[in-house]
């Protein structure tokens, strides 16, 4: 199986901030990542695949880049909704695995 | 727009059986994989099953494996999940999601399944 990990585990960031978070895959996977949104007693919310191409409806301020082992999402300039938890997740071999998640809480 | 509603999910003990429904609308649900996703309490997701448009083919978490059993109802835009031998790691709740190149582009709301005596 493949691995997903992603730090930070948690990060506390204020409105406005750029945050960048990380996922690193055990083997490569070239580009099937995705990057999803969780706020709580949601479902997951699709924002990212193929590693950086952006869903339809998705803000601009969202970003993904990477390939092989290691790729980022970046969030350019924080806005009140964007805290919640975020997950990678790899579309390369089954079984599809997720990242751990990260928990973007405001400071 | 694209819909998906679970049903089914509930307290059920050790040992014994679920089976989960999705009903689809919005989009031609014969024309897409379908999968169940997983996220036990306070943890991270975790895929669980998925099958192709016309029901044909599976594929199953290892861990899975002789206990789930995924399937379809084309006629009735229902994507179902058969759970048996459910055990307390089981509880979790229950997504269904259509299939993007296997990612996960549309989720319904989950249906909480809990395994306890």
């Amino acid at each position: 199986d493949i691995q997903m990990t992603q730090s930070p585990s948690s990060v506390s960031a204020s409105v406005g901030d750029r945050v960048t978070i990380t996922c690193r895959a055990s083997q490569g996977i070239s580009s099937w990542l995705a990057w999803y949104q969780q706020k709580p007693g949601k479902a997951p919310k699709f924002l990212i695949y193929a590693a950086s191409s952006l869903q339809s409806g998705v803000p601009s301020r969202f970003s993904g880049s990477g390939s092989g082992t290691d790729f980022t999402l970046t969030i350019s300039s924080l806005q009140p909704e964007d805290f919640a938890t975020y997950y990678c997740q790899q579309a390369s071999s089954f079984p599809l695995t997720f990242g751990q998640g990260t928990r973007l809480e405001i400071k | 727009e694209v819909q998906l509603v679970e049903s089914g999910g509930g307290l059920v003990q050790p040992g014994g059986s679920l089976r989960l429904s999705c009903a689809a609308s919005g989009f031609t649900f014969n024309s897409y994989w379908m999968h169940w996703v997983r996220q036990a309490p306070g943890k991270g997701l975790v895929w669980v099953s998925r099958i192709n448009g016309d029901g044909t083919r599976t594929t199953y978490a290892d861990s899975l494996k002789g206990r789930f059993t995924i399937s379809r109802d084309n006629a009735k835009n229902t994507l179902h999940l058969q759970m048996n031998s459910l055990r307390a790691e089981d509880t979790a709740v229950y997504y269904c999601a259509r299939d993007r190149g296997n990612w996960f582009e549309s989720w319904g709301q989950g249906t909480l399944v809990t395994v306890s005596s």
